[in-house]
């Protein structure tokens, strides 16, 4: 089946430092690929998303690109904010799937 | 506001007892996930919906079970309650349910004391 390894959090930074939190998956045929976001007491929010090899989802500052030889989808920003402290969650879906399969998502805590 | 909404917020109940979540998709989505968020299992799929009927199911025990309404909105029943159904339910919907963004409410906490 299909699956999503994410590192264990919680990964703690200092305001304007370079974020990378990794993000692997395993799946069968040509899957979409996505970042959540979860502030503390809220749902997920789509954060950026990439359907297919080298395409790269960006927003708000983030990045990831679908690296499909490594089957990676590696999230990153340049400086990170106090305000990006939250839970990221890596997510995907095959094409033609009607399965979600998220990774076990990684706490970011950035302090000033 | 992702524009889907979830009701009630907040549910405490006794085991043994059966509860209904509610959940109104955004505005022109057809599909409906729903999902269990607990501190050891994390973030599970339980079940879709599309367009009223079930398109996939994931981990959802048989103790619970969905539908989705002509109007779109959806229900989770959840039966015969214990202990380790305490969790976060989110809903999250979708224009087609393959492989487009999903939404996601707010979420529903439940307590089962």
């Amino acid at each position: 089946g299909n699956s999503v390894t994410q590192m264990e959090g919680p990964v703690t930074l200092s305001e304007e430092a370079f974020l990378t939190i990794n993000c692997t998956y395993t799946a069968t045929g040509y899957p979409s690929l996505f970042w959540y976001v979860q502030y503390p007491g809220e749902g997920l929010q789509l954060l950026l998303k990439a359907t297919k090899a080298d395409d790269k989802g960006s927003n708000k500052g983030f990045e990831a690109t679908y690296r499909k030889e490594t089957t990676s989808f590696h999230l990153e920003k340049g400086s990170v904010q106090v305000s990006d402290s939250a839970v990221y969650f890596c997510a995907l879906i095959e094409g033609g799937s009607y399965i979600p399969t998220f990774g076990r998502g990684t706490s970011l805590i950035v302090h000033p | 506001d992702s524009g889907v909404t979830q009701t009630p917020k907040h549910l405490i109940t006794a085991t043994g007892q059966r509860v209904t979540l509610r959940c109104s998709p955004r505005s022109g989505d057809l599909s409906v996930y729903w999902y269990q968020q607990s501190l050891d299992q994390g973030l599970q799929f339980l079940i879709q919906y599309y367009n009223g009927e079930e398109r996939a199911k994931g981990n959802i025990l048989e103790r619970f079970s969905a539908q989705q309404f002509p109007d779109l909105h959806s229900e989770l029943n959840l039966s015969s309650l214990e202990l380790g159904d305490s969790a976060l339910y989110f809903c999250a919907s979708s224009v087609k349910g393959t492989g487009d963004p999903q939404y996601f409410g707010p979420g529903t906490r439940l307590l089962v004391l």
